[in-house]
């Protein structure tokens, strides 16, 4: 089946410093892959959309210059969280759309970040 | 418009009863509505999805019931057992293209915990 894999699983930084998510789709093509937050015992927000080969459009609110996202290639999106602070704390979860699963989209197993 | 409502916001149930999810929706433009599952630190995992074309489906224990004309559907997971303890997701996306393709709206989630 379609498998996302997400890098790192875990991850603690310093105030200032940034820090890269990696997301890939193992065994099919993505050409969106989406990024969402999510706070402990809430729901998911989807930050943004990530379109292999064009920007990624941010939802309302997410700062773009501080979560920048590339998808430069079909199957590989990165999240870099720039110049952290520790309220950016949160998990980070990725998702990829593949076309012949219809709305069923894989997700990555997330990655909680800690910044310090 | 975007939201969809999920209740309850918690569930406790005893092993072999009934676990039951209500979601309510607003957009009538959704036409994918899928269940999510998701563990402590892990990603969500997709349970069951259903079209607006049917009003119901049945994957092993668990059922989505679909009412279009209210625009409520339901998770019911038959025989719940202590291993299905996880935080619940109602979800709802177009599939009709354009922008908003594939783009999940997340209910609030509900923690289910199911007693031996």
């Amino acid at each position: 089946g379609a498998v996302v894999s997400q890098h790192p699983s875990w991850v603690i930084c310093k105030s200032g410093t940034s820090v890269k998510i990696e997301c890939r789709s193992l065994d099919f093509q993505a050409t969106t892959m989406f990024w969402y937050r999510q706070f402990p015992k809430q729901s998911l927000m989807l930050m943004a959309t990530s379109n292999e080969g064009s920007k990624a459009t941010y939802e309302q609110g997410v700062e773009k210059d501080k979560f920048l996202i590339n998808h430069a290639s079909l199957t590989l999106s990165t999240l870099t969280v720039t110049s952290a602070h520790p309220e950016d704390s949160s998990f980070y979860i990725c998702s990829a759309r593949e076309w012949a699963l219809a709305g069923a989209h894989p997700f990555g197993s997330g990655t909680r970040l800690t910044v310090v | 418009q975007q939201q969809v409502k999920q209740s309850p916001q918690s569930l406790i149930v005893q092993k072999g009863g009934i676990s039951i999810i209500n979601c309510a929706y607003e957009n009538t433009a959704f036409d994918y509505f899928p269940w999510y599952q998701q563990f402590p630190g892990k990603g969500p995992a997709l349970l069951i999805a259903i079209r607006p074309d049917v009003s119901e489906k049945k994957e092993g224990r668990f059922t989505i019931s679909f009412n279009k004309s209210a625009k409520q559907f339901s998770l019911h997971i038959m025989d719940s057992q202590p291993g299905d303890s996880a935080t619940y997701f109602c979800a709802a996306s177009t599939l009709a293209g354009g922008t908003s393709y594939g783009k999940l709206t997340f209910g609030q989630g509900t923690i289910l915990t199911v007693h031996p």
